[in-house]
């Protein structure tokens, strides 16, 4: 397997403000990370690939300028929700991926709560 | 478009008896993977499987193991022995070859009895 950590763990932030949620590769630089988003009891949807280096890739549906993502190294990729709202409220995942066509190994997770 | 489905939403099984969990997928590709991942209450995401639709043999991991029927779309889970520690969500998942996007099913909550 892999090691992906996740800061922080939980946030709970004022409607309007922006969260910042770290992803880290611990044990070897990925080139490609991703995030995902989880609603209460239902499945992951993919929001954005994370590229090292260029800019990340967007799932349909998905604000680009809403969920900003910066890949600024290989083991660390960021998701800032600006301007956040209530319907943000969330489960965040990261996954990383060693190579093309390895399997992705997920984080934890970032329970995100905007009152 | 690729779909996965799981169509049991939520499974209980008896301690160390065995359960099988279902999935279903459709694809007009030929060359994918298919996965399960568990997500027990610490909602951490683990790959329980992974199988390559080129091979033919089911995958197998101790305790788990895989009725891949790629004719059929069909990619089951079956777990032997259930233990206390395998109560969790599981999620089956599609990936076409030299694609990055994960396709999940819906989920299937397993329950074990002790």
């Amino acid at each position: 397997g892999a090691v992906v950590s996740q800061h922080p763990s939980w946030v709970i932030c004022k409607s309007g403000t922006s969260v910042k949620i770290e992803c880290r590769s611990l044990d070897f630089q990925a080139t490609t990370m991703f995030w995902y988003r989880q609603f209460p009891k239902q499945s992951l949807m993919l929001m954005a690939t994370s590229n090292e280096g260029s800019k990340a890739t967007y799932e349909q549906g998905v604000e680009k300028d809403k969920f900003l993502i910066n890949h600024a190294s290989l083991t660390l990729s960021t998701l800032t929700v600006t301007s956040a709202h209530p319907e943000d409220s969330s489960f965040y995942i990261c996954s990383v991926r060693r190579g093309h066509q390895e399997t992705q190994y997920f984080g934890p997770g970032t329970r995100l709560l905007v009152l | 478009a690729q779909t996965v489905t799981q169509s049991q939403p939520e499974m209980s099984v008896q301690e160390a008896e065995t359960v099988t969990l279902s999935c279903t997928y459709d694809t007009s590709e030929s060359d994918y993977y298919l996965f399960w991942y568990k997500q027990p209450p610490s909602r951490q995401m683990i790959l329980v499987i992974r199988q390559e639709a080129y091979k033919q043999q089911n995958a197998t991991e101790n305790r788990f193991s895989v009725n891949f029927q790629k004719a059929a779309k069909s990619f089951s889970l079956k777990i032997s022995d259930s233990q206390l520690g395998d109560a969790a969500m599981y999620f089956c998942a599609y990936r076409k070859n030299r694609d990055d996007k994960i396709i999940f099913g819906k989920g299937t909550r397993l329950h074990i009895l002790p």
